[in-house]
């Protein structure tokens, strides 16, 4: 089955600066790859995904990357901001019909200090 | 803030004692899944079920059961045979077509002493 590392478990930055997370995936089928976010005591939010027929992708302040022949993708979160301060997970999936099983990384605290 | 619902929000049990968490959805999305979420260790899945009447297992199923006869609600029952069933439980639910985001319930927290 599919198998998700994601660096770094933890990660602090200076407000307005730039943060990075990293995923390796195992499984060369895997074509969607989704980042959730997860606040304190809420539950987890899609922020942003991409499939594999793209290399990247951006939202505003956040962007993710994917390397298919490496088996990695990146988020970036430029500009930081305190509310940025969250869980982040990684997740990957070969997309069916209905009902796409995502296996997730095992996530990274980011903190914002102002 | 409707959407997917569970309850409670705080549940406490002895161990040995059988427990369902309720999970509940009017998006009316097919795919519903249950993910257990420890420190540290990401979301795992336990079972999802892609249509009503049918459910499969997830990487980390044992000691746990659901049913799905409504497409409203995918209950989790975490049996006596869960050797650490302390940990918070997460719902969700998608459509499948079109988009493929996984919208989660607030979640429950078991505690088993």
């Amino acid at each position: 089955g599919e198998n998700v590392e994601q660096h770094p478990s933890t990660l602090s930055v200076q407000e307005g600066d730039s943060a990075v997370i990293k995923c390796t995936y195992s499984d060369s089928a895997s074509n969607y790859f989704p980042w959730y976010k997860q606040e304190l005591g809420k539950r987890p939010q899609l922020i942003i995904d991409i499939r594999s027929n793209v290399g990247e992708k951006k939202d505003q302040r956040i962007a993710v990357t994917l390397n298919k022949t490496a088996k990695h993708f990146s988020l970036h979160i430029t500009e930081t901001q305190p509310e940025d301060s969250a869980v982040y997970f990684c997740a990957a999936t070969r997309i069916k019909a209905a009902g796409n099983k995502l296996t997730f990384g095992g996530g990274t605290r980011v903190l914002v200090k102002p | 803030d409707g959407g997917i619902t569970q309850s409670p929000k705080y549940l406490f049990r002895k161990e040995g004692q059988n427990v369902t968490l309720s999970c509940e959805q009017n998006l009316n999305h097919d795919a519903m899944y249950w993910y257990r979420q420890d420190p540290g260790q990401g979301l795992r899945l336990i079972y999802y079920s892609q249509i009503v009447n049918d459910f499969q297992k997830g990487d980390i199923a044992e000691g746990y059961s659901v049913s799905r006869e409504k497409k409203e609600s995918f209950p989790l029952t975490v049996t006596s045979a869960q050797k650490n069933p302390t940990a918070f439980y997460l719902c969700a639910s998608s459509t499948g077509t079109a988009t493929y985001e996984q919208y989660f319930g607030p979640g429950t927290r078991l505690t088993v002493t």
